[in-house]
């Protein structure tokens, strides 16, 4: 079945603890795509990757870091969480004609 | 840059009557339109999309909608509203070129009453 998975689905941590929150896809796409979404502000993206070892920020970058070292999977990283990402983030793979699939979410709260 | 706007935060409809939920786009190139619908604690899924072929896209569950140049709109209708169809909806744009530079109105909430 065609689909991209994220773990931990849920995860409750403390300001300044490294996390990483994983996603992986089985469609064979290029290109993947990290969002976070807020209320009343919908889903905004965080870091997008073309291809292995190519990535590039999104709109709200900031404290965020990811990596493309193989094709299906392009982890999360948050170095030093703060209560301000608590949020619900998807990841997402895509076909070149921009069809995003998206993973179930991941809904990350930073005490 | 590219941007969505999304009229109406929460849209509300009896069973049965026609869902009109409106989108904006600003694009500098001849833009990807799309529209996913999103069910309580799930993910999000793709309803329709434009890709500069027809102008009238039909999706899933009955679901279209009309790309309108002259008016820079992709607006989501179903003639017929059903109690399943109550969900949060999103206009997202891409401007073809690269493809996961995508961006996403702020959503609109689709209730439908008895």
């Amino acid at each position: 079945e065609a689909q991209v998975t994220q773990n931990p689905r849920y995860l409750i941590t403390v300001t300044g603890k490294k996390l990483t929150v994983t996603c992986s896809q089985n469609m064979n796409h290029e290109y993947m795509s990290w969002y976070r979404q807020d209320p009343g502000l919908g889903l905004r993206q965080i870091y997008y990757s073309m291809n292995v070892e190519v990535t590039d920020k999104g709109d709200v970058p900031e404290g965020y870091k990811v990596s493309r070292k193989e094709k299906r999977n392009f982890p999360l990283i948050l170095e030093s969480p703060s209560p301000n990402q608590t949020s619900l983030y998807f990841c997402a793979s895509s076909t070149r004609a921009g069809e995003q699939f998206f993973g179930p979410g991941t809904r990350l709260t930073v005490l | 840059a590219q941007s969505v706007t999304q009229l109406g935060s929460h849209v509300s409809v009896s069973e049965g009557a026609l869902v009109l939920l409106r989108c904006n786009y600003s694009s500098s190139v001849p833009p990807y339109l799309f529209w996913y619908v999103q069910y309580p604690n799930q993910g999000l899924q793709l309803l329709l999309k434009y890709t500069s072929a027809a102008t009238l896209v039909k999706g899933i569950n009955g679901f279209e909608a009309e790309f309108k140049k002259s008016e820079t709109s992709f607006h989501l209708t179903k003639p017929s509203a059903h109690m399943s169809d109550a969900a949060e909806y999103f206009c997202a744009v891409s401007d073809g070129g690269t493809a996961s530079k995508l961006t996403f109105g702020t959503g609109t909430r689709l209730q439908v009453t008895l």
